[in-house]
């Protein structure tokens, strides 16, 4: 089955200890994003990356890093996670560019205390 | 820069009625305008989409979107609203002449439809 997968699912967590976000797709597709979801403001995109060691910032890219060694996967790091980096994230992924459908991965719920 | 705005932060409206979701869009190019769908504690999942064309398009679940140029808006609609169409709805635009390859969603309005 075609999926984006992220891992985990919901975090817990407290300020200053470092995490990492895990997303994978299985559809050989080029591009991947981050995006968190915060009530009142949609989907903000925090890093998008175009193809393999090709990575570039969205809207909202401080406080995370992200990597791309291999296609399929697209890991979300935060090194010193803060209480404002609570909320909802979400991981896509399409074939070439950002006008083809995006899919979009089930979400990772953080809270950092 | 660019910017999507949904107006209404709730939609409701009757099992069988028309329904629409209102989205305008602020750019400076030509926009790729999209709508997204997400159903309770799941991702988004893909509507529809204009890139060029006829202005009328169709998408998923018989949801239809026009774009107008002169308004700067791509609302949402469908004939006859059901049920399961209660759902979070995103309109997001990308502007083609801008080197920068990302999407801004605006912040999204929750349909809800009553039997």
């Amino acid at each position: 089955e075609a999926q984006v997968t992220q891992n985990p699912r919901y975090l817990i967590t407290v300020t200053g200890k470092k995490l990492t976000v895990t997303c994978s797709q299985n559809m050989n597709h080029e591009y991947m994003s981050w995006y968190r979801q915060d009530p009142g403001l949609g989907l903000r995109q925090i890093y998008y990356s175009m193809n393999v060691e090709v990575t570039d910032k969205g809207d909202v890219p401080e406080g995370y890093k992200v990597s791309r060694k291999e296609k399929r996967n697209f890991p979300l790091i935060l090194e010193s996670p803060s209480p404002n980096q609570t909320s909802l994230y979400f991981c896509a992924s399409s074939v070439r560019l950002i006008t083809d459908t995006q899919y979009f991965g089930p979400g990772t719920r953080l809270t950092v205390l | 820069a660019q910017s999507v705005a949904q107006p209404e932060d709730q939609v409701n409206v009757a099992e069988g009625n028309p329904l629409t979701v209102k989205c305008t869009y602020s750019v400076s190019g030509n926009p790729y305008l999209f709508w997204y769908v997400q159903y309770p504690n799941r991702g988004l999942q893909f509507l529809l989409k204009y890139i060029t064309g006829d202005n009328l398009v169709k998408g998923s679940y018989g949801f239809e979107a026009e774009f107008n140029k002169s308004q700067t808006s791509f609302h949402l609609k469908k004939p006859s609203a059901l049920v399961s169409d209660s759902a979070l709805y995103f309109c997001a635009v990308r502007i083609l002449d801008t080197g920068r390859r990302a999407l801004t969603f605006g912040s999204g309005t929750r349909l809800q439809v009553q039997p």
